[in-house]
């Protein structure tokens, strides 16, 4: 079946514009994530939704980031105001909601570059 | 708090070689302990892992060797081939209602022919 995709996958936005990232996971997992990757870094959480609900954003680093899956499916990551610091992958994952089933799948993430 | 240290940052190995990676952690509240192999503009695929109820795990030609007391783990492959040269990031896992992994800074490893 089809991974997870994300789109676009590329994305170049001048200090202080507004970005929307996508994230459509695997059909039927309940638990997305997103992750932003530094070059030369491991992935680092930013917020875990279970089915529609955020359960946790306490990676989120500042109050310009937002995610949202209103429909418990598609999410979308928004990041406001973007700054250099925000130059990055975003990674998404998802998974299965079962007791000790914790593999998650990645998709091939977003490039985000701030001129 | 950088509560899982991977090591060494790269490797270079030869072909037919044996590549180890290790990675320490600090919360023993980890339950599930993931290696992920990234290729450059990909995203992490999962390649095993392991529970902390057992010392050793072997898929194929990786294994993962697991050290609870030492709160140590290790990535072992075995028979290394070129296409192998990749990043590898180990990973922890809390479980119950904490799903989000906490990763390694990764190691680059080349496995020349």
């Amino acid at each position: 079946g089809a991974g997870v995709s994300q789109s676009p996958r590329y994305k170049v936005a001048k200090r202080g514009q507004d970005v929307a990232l996508r994230c459509d996971p695997i059909s039927g997992h309940v638990s997305l994530f997103w992750y932003q990757q530094a070059l030369g870094q491991g992935p680092e959480f930013l917020t875990y939704f279970q089915n529609e609900a955020q359960l946790d954003k306490s990676g989120l680093p500042s109050d310009r980031f937002f995610a949202e899956r209103p429909e418990g499916s598609v999410s979308t990551l928004k990041i406001q105001r973007t700054q250099q610091e925000d130059s990055a992958v975003y990674l998404c994952a998802s998974s299965l909601l079962s007791y000790r089933n914790y593999e998650q799948y990645f998709g091939p993430g977003t490039r985000l570059t701030v001129t | 708090q950088q509560q899982v240290k991977q090591s060494p940052q790269s490797l270079i190995v030869q072909k037919g070689g044996i590549p180890i990676i290790n990675c320490a952690y600090e919360n023993t509240a980890f339950d599930y302990f993931p290696w992920y192999q990234q290729f450059p503009g990909k995203g992490p695929a999962l390649l095993i892992a392991i529970r902390p109820d057992v010392s050793e795990k072997k898929e194929g030609r990786f294994t993962i060797s697991f050290n609870k007391s030492a709160k140590q783990f290790s990535l072992h492959i075995m028979d290394s081939q070129p296409g192998d040269s990749a990043t590898y990031f180990c990973a922890a896992l809390v479980g119950g209602s904490a799903r989000q992994l906490t990763f390694g800074s990764g190691t680059q490893l080349t496995v020349l022919p």
